[in-house]
């Protein structure tokens, strides 16, 4: 089964500041990667994905991921963060094969202060 | 394009009593996934439903947790006898087939359980 692991559960910065969450998985075959975020008060929405090809994938609102396979990572980055960044983002993985089902890391709670 | 809709989105039950969540998926999608998310927890898989078929139900807890997704109308997570323990956010999710590994999950906005 996949596990996934997110660090530094809160995380406090300033506007401008730069972003980096770090995710890693545990899974012996192919993935498919994505991460998420949950304004508050709203439902998860997909912010990027990574399925196959270029391993440095762009999402919305500037956010970009990077597939490193050798160390089984998935980091997200923002240059520079703006107040609307303040959410939870949560990480996920499932095998591109087989079963659909997401395994979800326990997300990180960003507070961005204007 | 209406997204996921699940309703209720607060429920309040007491212990013992049963909760009944719905979760309507996006237009022309098949295939249905119910997460659950305690306090201070990421998203737990629970059941993976294609209508009238469960597909994957190895995350459901073995007794008074069902789901099914019949061929009309909307998936239904029912909780018999709920505990305390049970409180939580519970999240459905739906994907397109054809097939459906190839594409994101969309959720919806979580229905909150509270037991009393």
């Amino acid at each position: 089964a996949q596990s996934v692991s997110q660090h530094n559960h809160h995380v406090i910065l300033s506007e401008a500041a730069s972003l980096e969450l770090g995710c890693n998985y545990s899974y012996g075959g192919t993935v498919n990667l994505f991460w998420y975020v949950q304004y508050p008060g709203q439902h998860l929405q997909l912010l990027l994905k990574y399925f196959s090809g270029d391993p440095l994938v762009k999402g919305i609102k500037g956010f970009e991921a990077e597939f490193i396979k050798s160390k089984f990572s998935f980091n997200l980055r923002k240059p520079s963060v703006q107040w609307s960044d303040t959410a939870e983002y949560f990480c996920a993985v499932k095998a591109s094969y087989g079963n659909n089902r997401l395994a979800f890391g326990k997300g990180n709670q960003v507070v961005v202060i204007p | 394009n209406a997204g996921v809709m699940q309703n209720p989105r607060h429920l309040v039950r007491r212990r013992g009593q049963e909760a009944r969540l719905r979760c309507s998926p996006m237009k022309g999608h098949s295939h249905v996934y119910w997460y659950r998310q305690l306090p201070e927890e990421g998203l737990k898989f629970m059941v993976y439903l294609q209508k009238e078929n469960i597909i994957d139900e190895s995350g459901m807890p073995k007794e008074r947790f069902s789901a099914e997704f019949p061929k009309e109308g909307p998936s239904i997570l029912r909780i018999q006898q709920v505990v305390r323990g049970d409180s939580a956010a519970y999240f459905c999710a739906s994907s397109p087939s054809n097939p459906p590994s190839l594409y994101e999950q969309y959720f919806g906005p979580g229905t909150r359980l509270t037991v009393t």
